[in-house]
């Protein structure tokens, strides 16, 4: 039962690297979700996407762009890191507009930007 | 815009003994259902509880209980007979009609021995 699988769980990148985040579901989940989480702070939306080929902005978009080419699957890509980028990273996936079904969330992972 | 307030940043409870973790929202929807989440060291997240804003009875799953006062929009969340295994962060959620989650910032609970 894989469920939602991250990758890579840890990666360490300099100021201005560039890099993708993969989030893969086998639960045959419409929606999608990427969020961040600070240390001592809950976790806040970046993107999600509501179907394969759609995304949209969630609370904390700037810096960051996504790619939902293939409904299994959801890419988070930094163009241009920055410290201020540092944190975990989650991805979720869910039903669609079934606002009682909960997100299933991925392990997470943690990205330092030096 | 939503938003869920959980006043407490630590909270400790003895081994066995009763805990309360407290959670407040702010939100001009209806309908809607909130959730809390437990994050232990291990870094997932895993569903513990979900109540919808439309059911009077509070939820309950085994040794956890909530307490939701929709005037109030308080929503707390009951932990009995405290076991070392529920150490972790706890977050309280609301999610909208349109899937999107909101999180409080978290509670650090620690069970003691």
């Amino acid at each position: 039962n894989a469920g939602v699988t991250q990758t890579p769980k840890f990666r360490v990148l300099k100021t201005g690297q560039s890099m993708t985040l993969l989030c893969a579901q086998d639960m045959n989940h419409e929606y999608m979700y990427w969020y961040r989480q600070d240390p001592g702070m809950g976790l806040r939306l970046i993107h999600y996407s509501v179907g394969e080929g759609t995304t949209a902005k969630g609370e904390v978009p700037d810096g960051y762009n996504v790619s939902r080419l293939k409904k299994q699957n959801f890419l988070l890509g930094l163009e241009s890191a920055a410290p201020s980028q540092t944190s975990v990273y989650f991805c979720a996936s869910s039903y669609p507009g079934h606002y009682d079904q909960p997100q299933h969330f991925g392990d997470g992972t943690r990205l330092s930007i030096l | 815009a939503q938003t869920v307030t959980q006043s407490q940043p630590e909270m400790s409870v003895q081994e066995a003994e009763t805990v309360t973790l407290s959670c407040t929202y702010d939100t001009s929807e209806n309908n809607y259902y909130l959730f809390w989440y437990k994050q232990p060291p291990s870094r997932q997240m895993i569903l513990v509880i979900r109540q919808e804003a439309y059911k009077q009875q509070n939820a309950t799953e085994n040794r956890f209980s909530v307490n939701f006062q929709k005037a109030a929009k308080s929503f707390s969340l009951k932990i009995s007979d405290s076991q070392l295994g529920d150490t972790a962060m706890y977050f309280c959620a609301f999610n909208n009609a349109g899937n999107m989650l909101t999180f409080g910032g978290g509670t650090r609970l620690m069970v003691k021995p």
